[in-house]
C-alpha cells in the first residue's frame, strides 16, 4: 500500500509562516489534499489538487507538490489555525485506493 | 447549498451490525462519488471505500472487505454504510464525504462498540 509520512507536530508563532509535509514515494505525480480537522470537529478540505483552494479557504493557505514531498503552507498564522492537517492522495494501483497520511498537530505558540 | 446529514450516535454489542445513513442535498446527488472514513479515539483518518450514487457500484478498502456494505437510494438521495461482526476496535466515528477531494463532509456518526 502507499504510505504518506507527516511529522507528528508542528509548532509557530502567531504571524509567522508554518509549513507541514507530506512525503511518499514520487508523490509529485499525484493530486494532494490536504484537510484541516478541529477538535470534535469533521474534516475541512483547505487545499485540493496541489495547491487549488475551495471558496471560503483564506489565501494565507497554500499548497505545492514536487519529487517526494507535498507542502502545506499556512502563511501569518493565527490562533485560529490551531488544529490538526491531513494530507490525502487517489492511487488506483494500491489498496486502500485513498490513502491519508498520520496527521499533523498545529500548535500555535 | 452541500449538505450531508448523518444519523446518530449507535452504541452496539460485539459481534453486532451497524447501519449509518447519510442524506445529501443541495446538489445532484447522482452526480458525485460518496467516500466512507472513520477516525477512531485520538487517531488519524482511515478511508473504508467509495460508492458510486449513480449506478451503485462501490469499492471497499481490502481492510473492510467482507464485513462492510455501501449502498444507496436514489428515491432519497441517501448512502449508506453497514459494518458488521462488530468489534471493539470499530469504536469510532464514521464520516461519508463526497467527491474525490472530499469536498464536503458529514457531521459525523459515533459508534461505540461494548458489552
Amino acid at each position: 500500500s502507499y504510505v504518506l509520512t507527516q511529522p507528528p507536530s508542528v509548532s509557530v508563532a502567531p504571524g509567522k509562516t508554518a509549513r507541514i509535509t507530506c512525503g511518499g514515494n514520487n508523490i509529485g505525480s499525484k493530486s494532494v489534499h490536504w484537510y484541516q480537522q478541529k477538535p470534535g470537529q469533521a474534516p475541512v478540505l483547505v487545499v485540493y489538487d496541489d495547491s487549488d483552494r475551495p471558496s471560503g479557504i483564506p489565501e494565507r493557505f497554500s499548497g505545492s507538490n514536487s519529487g517526494n514531498t507535498a507542502t502545506l503552507t499556512i502563511s501569518r498564522v493565527e490562533a485560529g489555525d490551531e488544529a490538526d492537517y491531513y494530507c490525502q492522495v487517489w492511487d488506483s494501483s494500491s489498496d486502500p485506493l485513498c490513502v491519508f497520511g498520520g496527521g499533523t498537530k498545529l500548535t500555535v505558540l | 447549498q452541500v449538505q450531508l446529514v448523518q444519523s446518530g450516535a449507535e452504541v452496539k454489542k460485539p459481534g453486532a451490525s451497524v447501519k449509518v445513513s447519510c442524506k445529501a442535498s443541495g446538489y445532484t446527488f447522482t452526480s458525485y462519488y460518496m467516500h466512507w472514513v472513520r477516525q477512531a479515539p485520538g487517531q488519524g483518518l482511515e478511508w473504508m471505500g467509495i460508492i458510486n450514487p449513480s449506478g451503485g457500484s462501490t469499492s471497499y478498502a481490502q481492510k473492510f472487505q467482507g464485513r462492510v456494505t455501501m449502498t444507496r437510494d436514489t428515491s432519497t438521495s441517501t448512502v449508506y454504510m453497514e459494518l458488521s461482526s462488530l468489534r471493539s476496535e470499530d469504536t469510532a466515528v464514521y464520516y461519508c464525504a463526497r467527491e474525490v477531494s472530499l469536498d464536503y463532509w458529514g457531521q459525523g456518526t459515533l459508534v461505540t462498540v461494548s458489552s
